[in-house]
């Protein structure tokens, strides 16, 4: 019963590049959600989906960030010609219906060089 | 508007001794707590809960303790192991499913 998998674990990007980052969210679960923790920082919400809806993303950058969780395939989170700012540990976080805890993955190491 | 902190970024602790995190909130509609614990490169890992109409949940040496009057909760362990070490996080949600909203982490560091 393999956990929330996410893709790549580590990604380089020079500045202007896009970075695509990949979930598969635990067998079951239907709700996913993304967080963002900076360097010497806690961990930041940013969207939180269910299939195929958007149902918060209160916490997205209004340019360049956009996350997508198709009916089939992984939760996407596109970041669209990252910046040296962008250089993070983006984390990803199951549940099913009507429960409280997060189930986390290990995370995308996000370089910008 | 940092609704949940946790104003102390490291703790040091003995071998065998109590270990004690303390989490602010200042959102009135959190409903639930939960911490996470956190290693070096790896995601979080839930820890214990609390819904806000308790006052203590209880698993093995971890404790939480909810006073919502003061909007404060505490993260007990005891007694402490060095393979606690890690990053504890502080978490306050609304309704079930809505998103966690986090405290800065708090590094605890337990000495042999």
């Amino acid at each position: 019963n393999a956990g929330v998998m996410q893709n790549p674990r580590h990604l380089v990007r020079r500045r202007g590049q896009e970075a695509r980052l990949r979930c598969s969210p635990m067998k079951g679960h239907s709700h996913v959600y993304w967080y963002r923790q900076l360097p010497e920082e806690g961990l930041k919400f940013m969207v939180y989906l269910q299939k195929e809806n958007i149902i918060d993303e209160s916490g997205m950058p209004k340019e360049r960030f956009s996350a997508e969780f198709p009916k089939e395939g992984p939760s996407i989170l596109r970041i669209q010609q990252v910046v040296r700012g962008d250089s993070a540990a983006y984390f990803c976080a199951s549940t099913f219906s009507g429960a409280n805890v997060l189930t986390f993955g290990a995370g995308s190491r996000l370089t910008v060089l | 508007d940092q609704q949940v902190k946790q104003n102390s970024p490291s703790l040091s602790v003995q071998e065998g001794r109590i270990s004690i995190l303390n989490c602010d909130y200042t959102n009135s509609m959190f409903d639930y707590f939960l911490w996470y614990k956190k290693y070096p490169a790896e995601g979080p890992t839930f820890l214990i809960s609390i819904s806000s109409i308790k006052d203590k949940n209880e698993d093995g040496r971890f404790t939480v303790f909810l006073n919502k009057s003061a909007k404060h909760l505490s993260l007990h362990i005891v007694p402490s192991q060095p393979g606690d070490s890690a990053v504890y996080f502080c978490g306050g949600g609304e309704t079930s499913g809505s998103r966690l909203t986090f405290g800065e982490g708090t590094q605890l560091t337990v000495n042999p």
